[in-house]
């Protein structure tokens, strides 16, 4: 059973907020929601991570509805550059030595001129 | 940010060689590491998870004789590809992960062409 289900691709056009909504109906109550971008041909960089509510980095915001069945991850103002693939990642992090992080099949954003 | 390194970023090597590759930790101490494969137009697929000084763990289906994992000391972790075949030909990303770490620091990959 999928621990994530993510839209397989999405468009947007530069400037414009792009949402990508992460399902995980079977999150545990120690797991912590992560979202990684990669690029082709590199390694997944990480973007941002949570637990609940709403949480903001430099790059973007990250939405947590209060029964975390679900998450949002939201890039405001995309550009060009912002092309990649995103994957959304749930486990007990703070566990420490049982998390395995474990990549679906990810969200392949295109943002066009 | 944690650093990883990955070397070769890329290797060509002919049919029935080995390769190997490497996984440094640059500013921390890497507990745990985990090497990752991936196909075009696909996901990471996790291959092994490598904890220092002891055997590897290697998913299902993943051959652990074929793919040899050491991972010597705290900032070091090697795949050895043995007798690598044209369908070995991908994209390998290890990560590594401190002791208190809440993010998993990935490598920039190393692609690898058979043959």
């Amino acid at each position: 059973l999928a621990k994530t289900t993510q839209p397989i691709s999405m468009d947007s056009y530069e400037g414009q907020e792009v949402n990508i909504t992460c399902s995980h109906n079977n999150i545990a109550t120690n797991d912590y929601i992560t979202w990684y971008q990669q690029f082709p041909s590199q390694g997944p960089r990480f973007i941002i991570q949570g637990y609940k509510t709403k949480v903001t980095n430099e790059v973007a915001s990250l939405f947590i509805p209060a029964d975390r069945k679900s998450s949002t991850l939201s890039l405001p103002r995309v550009s060009l550059s912002d092309t990649a693939v995103y994957y959304c990642l749930v486990g007990d992090i703070p566990s420490g030595g049982s998390y395995i992080p474990t990549f679906g099949r990810g969200t392949s954003l295109i943002v066009h001129p | 940010g944690a650093v990883v390194s990955q070397h070769p970023s890329w290797v060509i090597c002919k049919s029935g060689t080995s390769v190997k590759i490497e996984c440094r930790s640059l500013d921390f101490q890497a507990t745990t590491m985990f090497w990752y494969r991936q196909f075009p137009k696909q996901s990471l697929m996790l291959m092994a998870t490598s904890n220092e000084g002891s055997k590897a763990t290697y998913e299902q289906g993943v051959e652990k004789d074929k793919f040899l994992i050491n991972h010597a000391s705290l900032t070091l972790s090697t795949l050895t590809v043995t007798s690598a075949h044209p369908e070995d030909s991908s994209f390998y990303i290890c990560s590594a992960r401190g002791e208190e770490a809440y993010e998993q620091y990935f490598g920039p990959g190393t692609r690898l062409t058979v043959t």
